[in-house]
């Protein structure tokens, strides 16, 4: 299968700064990129889905000027977690799915990155 | 709305005796299913699908799951579970969401494999 990287995989950061969250996939263009949010001993929740050169779809509940999502590229996407405090301390996981812009490679299979651990003090 | 269930938080099985950790389906038209594995601090492997054909899928690390429509589930089995399978096991299916899909996870079950 596909790979996905994010960088970085763990990050402590103070109350009220930005924290940004890269996912890259690493060898194919991925059409749609997706961001979750896990809690301890928690499924996954889907917060936004990305495609390439347009505007992230936010799921219900999930605020959009605190989590913003770029995806200049079919082979990157951020998260900024703007003005974090220490309830947005997570686990984040993206993945990444191919489509027919992408040539119709890993067409509706999402691939996921390793996560990163949020701690927020 | 399309949803999966995993009824059970934790699955105790001892090493060499077959597993099954249970998924029921709740879809609107023909669903499209997934089971993924996830280790400490990791994200999601995909270990097997199911779309359309045989109704017995089998995946990644010995693990096959089956497909049963009119009881609406997708078990996940193993005829002989390792103590390394011990994981949060995660079973999804495909919504539709405004024109792309997105999938919806159960809420995972552990399972725990004994020396």
């Amino acid at each position: 299968g596909a790979v996905v990287s994010q960088h970085p995989s763990r990050v402590i950061c103070k109350s009220g700064t930005s924290v940004k969250i890269e996912c890259r996939s690493l060898d194919f263009q991925a059409t749609t990129m997706f961001w979750y949010r896990q809690f301890p001993k928690k499924s996954l929740m889907l917060m936004a889905t990305s495609n390439e050169g347009s505007k992230a779809t936010y799921e219900q509940g999930v605020e959009k000027d605190k989590f913003l999502i770029n995806h200049a590229s079919l082979t990157l996407s951020t998260l900024t977690v703007t003005s974090a405090h220490p309830e947005d301390s997570s686990f984040y996981i993206c993945s990444s799915m191919g489509g027919a812009l992408a040539g119709g490679l890993y067409e509706n299979e999402q691939f996921f990155g390793p996560g990163t651990r949020l701690t927020v003090l | 709305a399309q949803s999966v269930a995993q009824p059970e938080d934790q699955v105790n099985v001892a090493e060499g005796n077959p597993l099954t950790v249970k998924c029921t389906y709740s879809v609107s038209g023909n669903p499209y299913l997934f089971w993924y594995v996830q280790y400490p601090n990791r994200g999601l492997q995909f270990l097997l699908k199911y779309i359309t054909g045989d109704n017995l899928v089998k995946g990644s690390y010995g693990f096959e799951a089956e497909f049963n429509k009119s009881q609406t589930s997708f078990h996940l089995k193993k005829p002989s579970a390792l103590v390394s399978d011990s994981a949060l096991y995660f079973c999804a299916c495909v919504a539709w969401n405004t024109g792309f899909q997105k999938l919806v996870f159960g809420t995972g079950t552990r399972l725990l494999v004994s020396p």
